[in-house]
């Protein structure tokens, strides 16, 4: 109940090319959404974010697209580049009280090739 | 700048011999976070606080210990550091009165001969 489901585990991309994470939760009282960003030797850093009232969101070249009904949401990073290449994460959220833990997905390492 | 910050940035230590890995934020956040994180996996979710309230995870062993003496320094104890305990350890920072974006620091490296 309390997992969040991350596919693919490993992605190569071209340059230019759209980059696709896909996560799947069962827990339906999750209301927050966000993606983290992780380069080797240092710590994640949130790159993006969705709550589950709206079914889109855009900044720059990186989208979540959100399906409340089929409980999915994922990440298109649009042209991608080699500085792309690094390890995400989807996670979700329950409540607003800042005392419960993200649940994380187990990750996708991205490489962007030229 | 703002930030959460992980002293050392490396650590190596024996079988057996006490460790502590420190954590300071300047960003005045009420819940501070201990993850671990092994090769290629997730964040793992050791404890956290929320002011002092102290939470830990259920699968936490008991080897792990956290202090927190003020907001601002958060520090992670581990008693007798087996093989398996190996990783980068994570230090991460939220305010309770928003979406809990998590603020990560930069981790510490933890090495067990």
């Amino acid at each position: 109940q309390q997992q969040v489901k991350q596919s693919p585990q490993s992605l190569i991309v071209q340059k230019g090319g759209i980059s696709i994470i896909n996560c799947a939760y069962e827990n339906t009282a999750f209301d927050y959404f966000p993606w983290y960003q992780q380069f080797p030797g240092k710590g994640p850093a949130l790159l993006i974010a969705i709550r589950p009232d709206v079914s889109e969101k855009k900044e720059g070249r990186f989208t979540i697209s959100f399906n409340k009904s089929a409980k999915q949401f994922s990440l298109h990073i649009m042209d991608s580049q080699p500085g792309d290449s690094a390890t995400y994460f989807c996670a979700a959220l329950t409540g607003f009280s800042g005392n419960t833990p993200l649940v994380f997905g187990k990750g996708t390492r991205l490489s962007v090739i030229a | 700048d703002a930030m959460v910050i992980q002293n050392p940035r490396y650590q190596v230590t024996q079988f057996g011999k006490p460790v502590t890995l420190s954590c300071s934020q300047t960003l005045n956040h009420n819940v501070m976070y201990w993850y671990q994180q092994k090769s290629s996996q997730a964040p793992k979710l050791l404890f956290h606080y929320y002011d002092k309230d102290f939470n830990n995870e259920a699968d936490t062993p008991d080897n792990f210990q956290s202090r927190r003496p003020n907001t601002s320094f958060c520090f992670l104890d581990i008693r007798s550091p087996g093989l398996g305990d190996a990783a980068m350890y994570l230090c991460a920072t939220s305010r309770a009165d928003s979406y809990n974006e998590q603020f990560f620091g930069p981790g510490t490296r933890l090495t067990v001969l």
